[in-house]
């Protein structure tokens, strides 16, 4: 079985300053994971991925995430927040075969001018 | 590619009436995903699709609700008859590559008020 916690369920950032989401997980197996955003009134989108090659990886708006197998945690940061951040955002892991994904309860992220 | 497209994007209904949902997923992707999105139980998968062949309908919340893909690029989400608690953001989503690193497309959503 698998399942995602991300731990924080709103964060509220300043303009200017770093952006932190914490995700952890759990997977029988080694997994795929992602990060997606969701602006208001939209659907998500792909922020970015892992897919066991690199563990640091880079996605679209300056965000980027790092997966940590010791700490079964795959952690979103910006290293500077901008007003268009303000979103919602969930991890997901996916099993290895077939077409279980788990979505965790999503972050909403609040950036204060 | 124009993405996944669902219509309607809203949809106002009364109580007892049928609501269809439609979804067209991106052009070779096998597998398509009904989403519910709402404030109080956040994403929920409802079903999913691969090949056309519904694999996982065990989100589907009552008899009440259906869902068939009869071809590649066509998926419909029916509720009849429709109740006020099933309003909410129904999201239809797409992937291409089943397992491992294929990641979803999502549309925009349709969003249903049932008054």
């Amino acid at each position: 079985a698998q399942s995602v916690t991300q731990l924080d369920s709103h964060v509220s950032v300043s303009e200017g300053t770093p952006v932190l989401l914490r995700c952890n997980y759990s997977s029988s197996y080694s997994p795929s994971l992602f990060w997606y955003v969701q602006h208001p009134n939209k659907g998500l989108q792909l922020l970015l991925k892992y897919t066991s090659a690199a563990t640091l990886v880079k996605g679209i708006n300056g965000f980027e995430a790092e997966f940590k197998k010791s700490e079964t945690s795959f952690h979103l940061t910006k290293p500077s927040a901008h007003m268009s951040d303000a979103a919602e955002y969930f991890c997901v892991v996916s099993e290895a075969a077939g077409n279980k994904l788990t979505f965790g309860g999503g972050t909403r992220v609040l950036v204060k001018p | 590619d124009a993405g996944v497209i669902q219509s309607p994007r809203h949809e106002v209904t009364e109580m007892g009436q049928e609501v269809t949902l439609r979804c067209k997923p991106i052009s070779g992707h096998n597998s398509l995903f009904w989403y519910r999105q709402t404030m109080m139980r956040g994403l929920e998968l409802l079903i999913y699709f691969n090949n056309n062949v519904p694999i996982d309908d065990s989100g589907m919340p009552e008899d009440r609700f259906s869902a068939k893909m009869p071809n590649a690029s066509f998926s419909t989400l029916k509720i009849q008859p429709s109740e006020p608690r099933d309003s909410a953001v129904y999201f239809c989503a797409s992937r291409g590559l089943a397992g491992g690193s294929g990641e979803l497309f999502f549309g925009e959503g349709s969003r249903l008020t049932v008054l």
